[in-house]
């Protein structure tokens, strides 16, 4: 049992450039989520997933897409990379939406947009 | 507007005080408050609070919700080196339960 694991670890991408972060969890569990992590901000919800082929936004969408076609995997894209997205991003996934259950975090990627 | 506040935004302590850090909020459809402990890496879960007004305990942490002041508490008694960390609040709000982070409480505790 992996719990939630994201690659790559650390990711140095030019702007204009595209790249997809990977995310994937072996719980089971129907609700993902991407943070982002910047100094002194929390964590900043970007995107969300109920369960397979359900996703919304979250806060800071902008400039990234998402896709859930299997429970096990919920893959960020950046589509043409800014400085503004170097950040630190974690994937998280907990078992429902409905209920209060416990979140559990990746190990988070560390991306540099030069 | 943020819609989850956290105070103070950081605190060095000596080793054995007391701390108290706040979390308040505003949210519709509150669900529930959480808190994590975030060292070098990912966060960790602490706890979790609802409405109840349950007070939760581990250790030399403890947590309770207010719910009236739609605040919560997080006391740390007799601190050591290694509670040193940012320690986040987050809030379960709406019908798809999206999480809210606040922007965290970096605690420094020095020997």
């Amino acid at each position: 049992n992996a719990g939630v694991t994201q690659t790559p670890k650390f990711q140095v991408l030019k702007t204009g450039q595209s790249m997809t972060l990977q995310c994937a969890q072996d719980m089971n569990h129907e609700y993902m989520s991407w943070y982002r992590q910047d100094p002194g901000m929390g964590l900043r919800l970007i995107h969300y997933s109920v369960g397979a082929g359900i996703t919304d936004q979250g806060e800071v969408p902008n400039g990234y897409n998402v896709s859930r076609s299997t429970t096990e995997d919920f893959p960020l894209r950046l589509l043409s990379a800014a400085p503004s997205q170097t950040s630190v991003y974690f994937c998280a996934s907990r078992r429902q939406a409905a209920g209060t259950y416990e979140q559990y975090f990746g190990p988070g990627t560390r991306l540099t947009v030069t | 507007e943020d819609k989850v506040v956290q105070s103070p935004l950081s605190l060095v302590v000596h080793e054995g005080d007391t701390v108290t850090l706040n979390c308040s909020y505003e949210v519709t459809n509150f669900r529930s408050l959480l808190w994590y402990k975030q060292e070098k890496k990912a966060p960790t879960f602490l706890f979790m609070l609802t409405s109840s007004g349950i007070e939760k305990k581990s250790g030399r942490l403890s947590s309770i919700l207010d719910k009236k002041e739609l605040s919560s508490i997080l006391n740390i008694t007799a601190t050591q080196t290694g509670d040193s960390a940012i320690y986040l609040c987050a809030v379960e709000w709406g019908s798809n339960y999206k999480l809210t982070f606040g922007k965290g409480t970096l605690l420094t505790v020095n020997p």
